[in-house]
């Protein structure tokens, strides 16, 4: 089976930029998470969908950042307009339910913003 | 709120050597689940082992295992046979069961595990 797949899986932009990151979480999975990874402040939880909808959104940094879930199989975070201090890596991970099921995370995403 | 602590930034073993990682955690909850997740550089977050709280039975896999001392609030990573290959940052990692809004991971913040040959 695929596992997570996110992309893409590097991006370079200028500040005040859009940028984008898309993430299929694995088929049949119902939970998808957002994390970002920085030396700052390691690992960190963004947003929570089960079942599509938003369940905990409380990391999200500001309103610069969204997160949308359409349909099961795909999933958007959203960085409007870019900052230097965005540069992380963004994991997505899904999971079977939202309860005691295993996550599992996609390559993640760098993304630098100069 | 939970927390997750390691305390070793840096390990070193030699190949074929054993090592064990440490981990403690504060939490209320009686119930919960444990994670150990890895990172080699390639930055891909693999799933190494994973411990509920309610079962005594330590967790193991392969050459992977954990000492889970609910009491003590403590979840080691032991690695037998360490190979070049178990080179990376391992997490900690802890999760309330009861999702909702609880269902994160938190994270501790690594121990980066250099393997010697």
């Amino acid at each position: 089976d695929a596992g997570v797949i996110q992309s893409p899986r590097h991006e370079v932009t200028e500040m005040g930029q859009e940028v984008t990151l898309r993430c299929k979480p694995i088929s049949g999975h119902n939970s998808l998470f957002w994390y970002r990874q920085t030396m700052m402040r390691g690992l960190e939880l963004l947003i929570y969908f089960n079942n599509n909808v938003p369940i905990d959104d409380s990391g999200m940094p500001e309103d610069r950042f969204s997160a949308k879930m359409p349909n099961a199989s795909f999933s958007t975070l959203k960085i409007q307009p870019s900052e230097p201090r965005d540069s992380a890596v963004y994991f997505c991970a899904s999971s079977l339910s939202g309860g005691s099921d295993t996550q599992y995370f996609g390559p993640g995403t760098r993304l630098t913003v100069l | 709120a939970q927390t997750v602590t390691q305390s070793q930034p840096e390990m070193s073993v030699q190949e074929a050597e054993t090592v064990t990682l440490s981990c403690t955690y504060d939490t209320s909850e009686s119930d919960y689940y444990l994670f150990w997740y890895k990172q080699p550089p390639s930055r891909q977050m693999i799933l190494v082992i994973r411990q509920e709280a309610y079962k005594q039975q330590n967790a193991t896999e392969n050459r992977f295992s954990v000492n889970f001392q609910k009491a003590a609030k403590s979840f080691s990573l032991k690695i037998s046979d360490s190979q070049l290959g178990d080179a990376a940052m391992y997490f900690c990692a802890y999760r309330s069961p009861y999702g909702g809004a609880t269902n994160k991971l938190i994270f501790g913040t690594g121990t980066l595990l250099a393997v010697q040959p």
